[in-house]
């Protein structure tokens, strides 16, 4: 069935570093990849997304890339601040529906 | 424009007891998603519903487990008999048709089961 890898499941950088996620997908139909962020005990917010017919996506510290050919795509957050702190998750729709395959997500920690 | 409206946000049952979860979508979206959230753990889809129409249930167990979303009114998500396992928390999200990609979240029902 469909799949969503997501890497690494935890990310600890220093504030002002730069902090990379990476997802791969298997259903080659998927066309359409967002990425949510989640505070404790709070809704996914979705932060930026990308579609099958761009390969970068930004929107001031953040940014998206897409790999269509290896089935890859990569949420990139520059000057991290300490409010950067969450769970980030990607997802890509699946079985031709529309439901998302979420990632297993990436808890990232930006020390102070 | 309100987002997506969820009630209750906090849901306590005892094991056996049945759980009725609500999802109102933003206004102007007809296609609503639910998904369930264990502890520290990613969101699992469960069922994907347009008005008066369930479109794809392949996520959702096929017992005790039940969802509409009727012409008038919000969508309801139904836990029959509820057990420990089920406890989680449940989000909906809504679209406004389908070809439109993007789901916004509503804030999520936390569900216990004692």
């Amino acid at each position: 069935g469909e799949n969503v890898e997501q890497h690494p499941s935890t990310l600890s950088v220093q504030e002002g570093d730069s902090a990379v996620i990476k997802c791969t997908y298997s259903d080659s139909a998927s066309n359409y990849f967002p990425w949510y962020k989640q505070e404790l005990g709070k809704r996914p917010q979705l932060i930026i997304d990308i579609r099958s017919n761009v390969g970068e996506k930004k929107d001031q510290r953040i940014a998206v890339t897409l790999n269509k050919t290896a089935k890859h795509f990569s949420l990139h957050i520059t000057e991290t601040q300490p409010e950067d702190s969450a769970v980030y998750f990607c997802a890509a729709p699946g079985g031709g529906t529309y439901k998302y395959i979420f990632g297993t997500g990436t808890r990232l920690k930006v020390l102070a | 424009n309100a987002g997506v409206m969820q009630n209750p946000r906090h849901l306590v049952r005892r094991r056996g007891q049945e759980a009725r979860l609500r999802c109102s979508p933003m206004k102007g979206h007809s296609h609503v998603y639910w998904y369930r959230q264990l502890p520290e753990e990613g969101l699992k889809f469960m069922v994907y519903l347009q008005k008066e129409n369930i479109i794809d249930e392949s996520g959702m167990p096929k017992e005790r487990f039940s969802a509409e979303f009727p012409k008038e009114g919000p969508s309801i998500l139904r836990i029959q008999q509820v057990v420990r396992g089920d406890s989680a928390a449940y989000f909906c999200a809504s679209s406004p048709r389908q070809g439109s990609d993007t789901q916004y979240f509503g804030p999520g029902t936390r569900l216990t089961v004692l």
